[in-house]
């Protein structure tokens, strides 16, 4: 069975800084893909950044980015340049590649907040 | 973009009556559609895994019975509260994936809070 672990339960920062949000995982698979989610109050998930498993270069859009470490099956979330919208709750999730229908695992999750 | 909705958004209802939440996909077909539970400040936890025109495939410790899903089309499915108590009070959040898309992305309701009194 696969597990994913935040070990940050809140994180904080100021407007325009950045912040670095952890997320590890086990698995055995080697087909895969990781994901970070964004919840903010409204509760909508949204889908913030995916990364294939095969895929070596970081994904990133925009002020997003990944640091993708395969081998040490580590894979951080960087904001740059934070705005008052990215107060949210963080989730970091796997799911296993090449199945139909396959389920997401999600961690516990990082309440971010953005001070202004 | 692909959009799924819920109705309703919110629901009260009596414990020992019955309440059921529909997930729709609206602009693609979603072959599978996953149910999740969602407790205040906690993750997301996976109920069932809803595939069209078969029965429910239902997560460890989560009872088939009081919690009955049916996905009839490649666009519905729904999720019953059967007998709900007040300690089955919840946010419920579906997902559907895109049976037409290559990356096996998933793409959220915004979800339903129940309040079972």
């Amino acid at each position: 069975a696969q597990t994913v672990t935040q070990s940050q339960p809140e994180m904080s920062v100021q407007e325009a800084e950045t912040v670095t949000l952890s997320c590890t995982y086990d698995t055995s698979e080697n087909n895969y893909y990781l994901f970070w989610y964004k919840q903010p109050p409204s509760r909508q998930m949204i889908l913030v950044i995916r990364q294939e498993a095969y895929k070596q270069q970081n994904a990133t859009e925009n002020r997003f980015s990944v640091n993708f470490q395969k081998a040490a099956k580590s894979f951080s979330l960087k904001i740059s340049d934070s705005q008052l919208g990215d107060t949210a709750m963080y989730f970091c999730a796997f799911m296993r590649g090449g199945t139909s229908g396959s389920r997401l695992t999600f961690g516990e999750g990082t309440q971010l907040t953005v001070n202004p | 973009g692909a959009v799924v909705s819920q109705h309703p958004s919110r629901v009260i209802c009596k414990s020992g009556t019955s309440v059921k939440i529909e997930c729709r996909s609206l602009d693609f077909q979603a072959t599978t559609m996953f149910w999740y539970r969602q407790f205040p400040k906690k993750s997301l936890m996976l109920m069932a895994t809803s595939n069209e025109g078969s029965k429910a495939t239902y997560e460890q410790g989560v009872e088939k019975d009081k919690f009955l899903i049916n996905h009839a089309s490649l666009t519905l499915s729904t999720l019953t509260v059967t007998s709900a108590h007040p300690e089955d009070s919840s946010f419920y959040i579906c997902s559907a994936r895109d049976a037409g898309s290559k990356g096996d992305e998933q793409y959220f309701g915004p979800g339903t809070r129940l309040t079972v009194t």
